[in-house]
């Protein structure tokens, strides 16, 4: 069975430019969440869709979006770039929603804000 | 405090037990996880334990928990070179009808031949 996919594994883009990282599930897996891994922050939840809708939520400001597909594959959207958003951007899968079923991690993609 | 709290580091020879501990935030998490992250990789799952259970065997991996002190601990038997990786706790943490996975920052382990 495929694991968790993300594309693209790695982009640079300018602060205030726009961003949209896509995750594709393991299949049949239903909930994807999503993290943003950064040396000095650490791992930090961002959010979880499952059947397309938002169902847990971090802390981070509303320059950070997701969506759910039918397919379950989902998007991350980041406008006007920061330079604190350089980090790696984790997607994870799991079976229903996170708090009770295992999660399966992606690669990663890393983001890099000039 | 707010926080999930490991140590960063740990140095271990080949064949020794390594134990890496984690000290949690709340009370009421219901399952509490260990992940490892290998360079270049995502996190992958270990193991997990239920908030009922004090103890959880797999092979060469034993959790500990003890809620009293919301405490836990990973011990890896026989650690070998390929252990290497840093080693995260976290727990998830009900708030504002959300639950937010909450990750400590992470043990480097390292394993000396």
């Amino acid at each position: 069975k495929a694991g968790v996919t993300q594309t693209p594994r790695y982009l640079i883009k300018t602060r205030g430019q726009q961003v949209t990282l896509s995750c594709s599930p393991i299949s049949g897996h239903r909930s994807v969440s999503w993290y943003q891994q950064t040396p000095g922050q650490g791992l930090q939840f961002l959010f979880e869709y499952f059947s397309e809708t938002q169902r847990n939520k971090g802390n981070f400001p509303g320059r950070f979006s997701g969506r759910q597909f039918s397919n379950s594959r989902s998007e991350m959207n980041v406008s006007t770039l920061e330079l604190g958003d350089s980090a790696l951007y984790l997607c994870a899968s799991s079976l229903e929603v996170s708090h009770t079923y295992e999660q399966y991690f992606g690669p990663g993609t890393r983001l890099t804000v000039t | 405090g707010e926080d999930v709290e490991q140590s960063l580091f740990l140095s271990v020879r080949e064949g020794d037990s390594s134990v890496i501990n984690c000290t949690y935030t709340d009370s009421s998490s219901t399952y509490l996880y260990w992940y490892k992250q290998e360079p270049g990789a995502g996190l992958q799952l270990l193991t997990y334990i239920f908030s009922n259970m004090d103890m959880k065997q797999d092979q060469r991996l034993t959790v500990l928990l003890n809620k009293k002190d919301k405490h836990l601990s990973l011990r890896i038997a026989d650690t070998q070179t390929g252990d290497s990786a840093i080693y995260f706790c976290a727990e998830i943490v009900a708030s504002g009808g959300s639950y937010i996975p909450t990750f400590g920052r992470g043990t480097s382990l390292i394993v000396h031949p």
